[in-house]
């Protein structure tokens, strides 16, 4: 079974700082893609980062980097120099292929609150 | 137009109303999706359309019938529903590759707020 768990359901950071939101997961599958999505008060799920269990690299996208562990099974969001529309929802989810049908778990997601 | 659009955004409807839930992609996919997402629990995965067949039903109610009748549309059609039922469903679609690690990634659309009374 795959599980993902993020443990800070809520978090503050003040502006211009850096955060990480924590996710751990678990899948005996050995090919699986990681994700991180925002969620603002308007509902709308924003794809920010994406991690493939065989990349070899971390995965960056402009202010978003996503710190990965196989070993440790995390897969933390880091957000540099945090802004004040960074408030939001924050879900960390995970794909994986079973028997060719789609398999993806969300975590309860962390809710980050900016403070300027 | 943006990359996917439901309709309509808001709804409250009875428990014995016939109501449909539309999404439309407009990113070129083969695949879409329907998520329910209930205040306090993770985005539960309803249902899986590959290529207009649906690969995936996550056990999910008969009161709820999804329709799917080209890559780009994708309905969730509701009858008798319950207040539990009450949620933001959202809709997703991504592009799918066969084989090798899962790198599509899926794009969301923003979601109908539902209400049942």
């Amino acid at each position: 079974a795959q599980k993902i768990t993020q443990t800070q359901p809520g978090m503050f950071v003040q502006e211009k700082e850096a955060v990480t939101l924590d996710c751990t997961y678990d899948t005996s599958d050995p090919s699986y893609g990681l994700f991180w999505y925002k969620q603002p008060s308007s509902g709308e799920m924003i794809f920010l980062i994406y991690q493939g269990s065989y990349d070899q690299q971390n995965a960056t996208e402009g202010r978003y980097s996503l710190n990965f562990q196989k070993a440790r099974k995390s897969a933390n969001l880091v957000i540099s120099a945090s802004q004040l529309g960074d408030s939001a929802m924050y879900f960390c989810a995970m794909r994986v292929e079973l028997g060719g049908y789609q398999k993806v778990t969300f975590g309860t997601g962390t809710k980050l609150q900016v403070i300027p | 137009e943006t990359g996917v659009t439901q309709t309509p955004r808001h709804l409250v409807m009875g428990m014995t109303n016939k109501k449909s839930l539309k999404c439309e992609q407009h990113l070129g996919h083969n695949a879409m999706y329907w998520y329910k997402q209930s205040a306090k629990k993770p985005l539960e995965l309803m249902f899986v359309y590959n290529f207009k067949e649906q690969t995936e039903n996550n056990s999910v109610p008969s009161r709820f019938s999804p329709e799917c009748p080209n890559s780009s549309h994708l309905f969730l059609h509701l009858h008798t529903l319950q207040p539990e039922d009450s949620a933001l469903y959202l809709c997703a679609s991504s592009q799918v590759t066969s084989g090798g690690p899962s790198t599509d990634t899926q794009y969301f659309g923003p979601g109908t707020r539902l209400t049942v009374l």
